[in-house]
């Protein structure tokens, strides 16, 4: 079975210094991992994707993350958060077990950008 | 580019009523998903469809709760009767399953429902 886990639900930085949201996920195969982000009263939106190509995966806004296998971690790193980054983030895990692909998401971490 | 649609966007309702909620998913995609977001649970999976058919609904409670996609444009959740703890918001997602690198979701922007 796959599972996520967050390991913080708030995470709070000064705007212009780094982000780093964490996420450990559990799999018995090779999974695919997302993170998506939720702005306030929005629904949510694929942040990046890892589906076994690179490592180190680019995403929009200037987030990024990298997938280590050997410490079953999926980090969400920024070097300098905005403002807007002020959001809802999700860790997502995707497998094929049971054929189906069926996602499992984390708790969400809330980031809190301070001016 | 392509999105899913839900209807309403807001609800209001009286605790007893009927509440039925819409998504018309992203044309293509096999899979349908509904989840219920709330400040205390977080995001919650309901009930998901594979071309059509209903896949778990376990996530749903049974004795009021109804999900069904009559046709490939159109899924509902319905609810019968409502009750204050139903306020939440309830999205719809849709995505192509098929494998590694095909299993994005794509989300609604959710229906807001308050049950008083």
């Amino acid at each position: 079975a796959q599972s996520v886990t967050q390991l913080d639900s708030h995470v709070s930085v000064s705007e212009g210094t780094p982000v780093l949201l964490r996420c450990n996920y559990s799999s018995s195969y090779s999974p695919s991992l997302f993170w998506y982000v939720q702005h306030p009263n929005k629904g949510l939106q694929l942040l990046l994707k890892y589906t076994s190509a690179a490592t180190l995966v680019k995403g929009i806004n200037g987030f990024e993350a990298e997938f280590k296998k050997s410490e079953t971690s999926f980090h969400l790193t920024k070097p300098s958060a905005h403002m807007s980054d002020a959001a809802e983030y999700f860790c997502v895990v995707s497998d094929p077990s049971g054929g189906s692909y069926i996602p499992t998401f984390g708790r969400g971490t809330s980031l809190i950008v301070h001016p | 580019d392509a999105r899913v649609t839900q209807t309403p966007r807001h609800k209001v309702t009286e605790m007893g009523q009927e509440v039925t909620m819409r998504c018309q998913p992203i044309l293509g995609h096999n899979t349908v998903f509904w989840y219920r977001q709330t400040m205390m649970q977080g995001l919650e999976l309901l009930a998901y469809f594979r071309n059509r058919a209903p896949l778990d609904d376990s996530g749903m409670p049974k004795d009021r709760f109804s999900a069904e996609m009559p046709d490939a444009t159109l899924a509902t959740l319905k609810i019968q009767p409502s009750e204050p703890r139903d306020s939440a918001v309830y999205f719809c997602a849709s995505g192509l399953m098929a494998g590694a690198g095909a299993n994005v979701l794509t989300f609604g922007a959710g229906s807001r429902l308050t049950v008083l």
